[in-house]
């Protein structure tokens, strides 16, 4: 089983639609979540972290649940600008480092059409 | 801005080469991490080094090694190539905190190494 699995799309959607993606992740350890997002051919950018309580930074809102070790993001008013690969990305069992590893998911594909 | 630089962006190798890849981290940062990514697929984690030292290291074969010097920068090797090690090569910085967590990573934007 993979360590962050997420839906790989591609999610296709019209402007001003809603969009929901989900993930999954394995390590009931974790302590830290974020959503990252990909452009094509770009490196991966923070998009926002995740907490228990819930984020909402804008047009965009992330929960997390540990009991079911799933968090999720929604995206309201999909803009066309919006479309980019978005990684789910929790932080991995730290052994002596000076920081924690990154655990990524394999990215869901987001597409908004006009 | 003093964001993280690699280099170089784009390179061809054959198998059984070998291939040094660059990283400067953002300024004020010291932590460096190395990530290969597949096409198609989610950074995976290689390394990480801090204050001149490898600190952890993921599911990777000796065959992939680093330094870091005393400037914060960072090389990786990768040795005798296989047309698997195609991907993209991502450096990310951070700075080292003593509490494990929610710590930021500044993303280059990459070299991408193909394998003939």
């Amino acid at each position: 089983r993979k360590e962050v699995e997420q839906d790989p799309g591609p999610f296709n959607v019209p402007e001003g639609a809603t969009v929901a993606f989900n993930c999954t992740y394995s390590n009931s350890a974790s302590q830290s979540f974020f959503w990252y997002r990909q452009d094509c051919r770009k490196e991966p950018k923070l998009l926002m972290s995740v907490y228990s309580s819930g984020n909402e930074d804008g047009r965009f809102t992330a929960q997390l649940n540990r009991a079911s070790q799933y968090i999720s993001l929604l995206i309201r008013d999909s803009k066309l600008s919006d479309s980019a690969t978005y990684l789910c990305v929790v932080n991995g069992k730290n052994y002596g480092g000076a920081t924690n590893k990154l655990i990524f998911g394999t990215g869901t594909l987001l597409a908004v059409q006009p | 801005d003093a964001g993280v630089t690699q280099s170089p962006t784009h390179l061809i190798k054959t198998r059984g080469q070998q291939v040094t890849l660059r990283c400067s981290p953002k300024s004020g940062h010291d932590t460096v991490s190395w990530y290969q990514q597949a096409l198609g697929q989610g950074p995976q984690f290689i390394f990480q080094y801090y204050e001149e030292e490898e600190r952890q290291r993921g599911n990777f074969p000796d065959r992939f090694s680093g330094h870091q010097f005393p400037n914060y920068s960072s090389e990786l090797n990768v040795n005798a190539l296989l047309l698997g090690d195609s991907a993209l090569y991502l450096c990310a910085s951070s700075l080292a905190v003593e509490y494990s967590g929610a710590n930021v990573l500044t993303f280059g934007a990459g070299s991408r190494l193909t394998v003939l």
